[in-house]
């Protein structure tokens, strides 16, 4: 079946605009993870969403960051005004069910953003 | 706070030869853990993973590791490194309920012909 997609695969904006990034999750899947991966910050959890529940926003890094899942399904990472240290590739991962740790993420291919 | 340590940014290790990518996990807790696999230009595959069922955990590709509690420790071994092999290594830990990973720094591989 179809995995994680990201769109879109690159994407390049200039300081102070505001950009969208889309995760479509595997299908059933209930628990949806956004990350960043950064030269200088390695791999950092931002938000998680499980099912109809409040999203656990506790690693956006400021309130520029914003993120909203529709439908239980496709997810959007907004960034507001973005800086240059918001370049990075942000990856999308959903798992069939939040609550089992033992659950396996499943990992798009990420969007890199870089900011001019 | 929980934090992994991954103890070389680099290893490079000829074809054939025994691959160990290093782990060290703080934790007051029991936690659970993993290894992805990052080949260029991809997302993250899920190598195996550490759920407390046994501490010797064999995945894909070959790969195992080991949980080693007295040692706070998940390395990862392949007896023989195909160049295929070639990609960074990601150990990540969980502890809650919402299973938010945290990972390490990566450790990119190398196989040399």
């Amino acid at each position: 079946g179809a995995g994680v997609s990201q769109s879109p695969s690159n994407k390049v904006t200039e300081k102070g605009k505001d950009v969208e990034l889309r995760c479509d999750p595997i299908s059933g899947h209930t628990a949806l993870y956004w990350y960043r991966q950064s030269l200088g910050q390695g791999l950092e959890f931002l938000i998680y969403f499980q099912g109809n529940s409040a999203p656990d926003k506790s690693g956006l890094p400021s309130d520029r960051f914003s993120a909203e899942r529709t439908g239980g399904s496709v997810s959007t990472l907004t960034i507001q005004r973005t800086q240059q240290e918001d370049s990075a590739v942000y990856l999308c991962a959903s798992s069939l069910l939040a609550g089992g740790v033992t659950d396996t993420q499943y990992f798009g291919p990420g969007t890199r953003l870089t900011v001019l | 706070a929980q934090s992994v340590t991954q103890l070389g940014s680099h290893v490079s290790v000829s074809e054939g030869a025994l691959v160990l990518l290093r782990c060290n996990y703080s934790s007051s807790v029991p936690p659970y853990l993993f290894w992805y696999v990052q080949y260029p230009n991809q997302g993250l595959q899920l190598l195996l993973k550490y759920t407390s069922a046994a501490t010797l955990v064999k995945g894909i590709n070959g790969f195992e590791a080991e949980f080693k509690k007295s040692e706070t420790s998940f390395h990862l071994t392949k007896p023989s490194a195909h160049m295929s092999d070639a990609a960074e290594y990601f150990c990540a830990v969980s502890y809650n309920a919402g299973n938010m990973l945290t990972f390490g720094g990566g450790t990119r591989l190398m196989v040399k012909p």
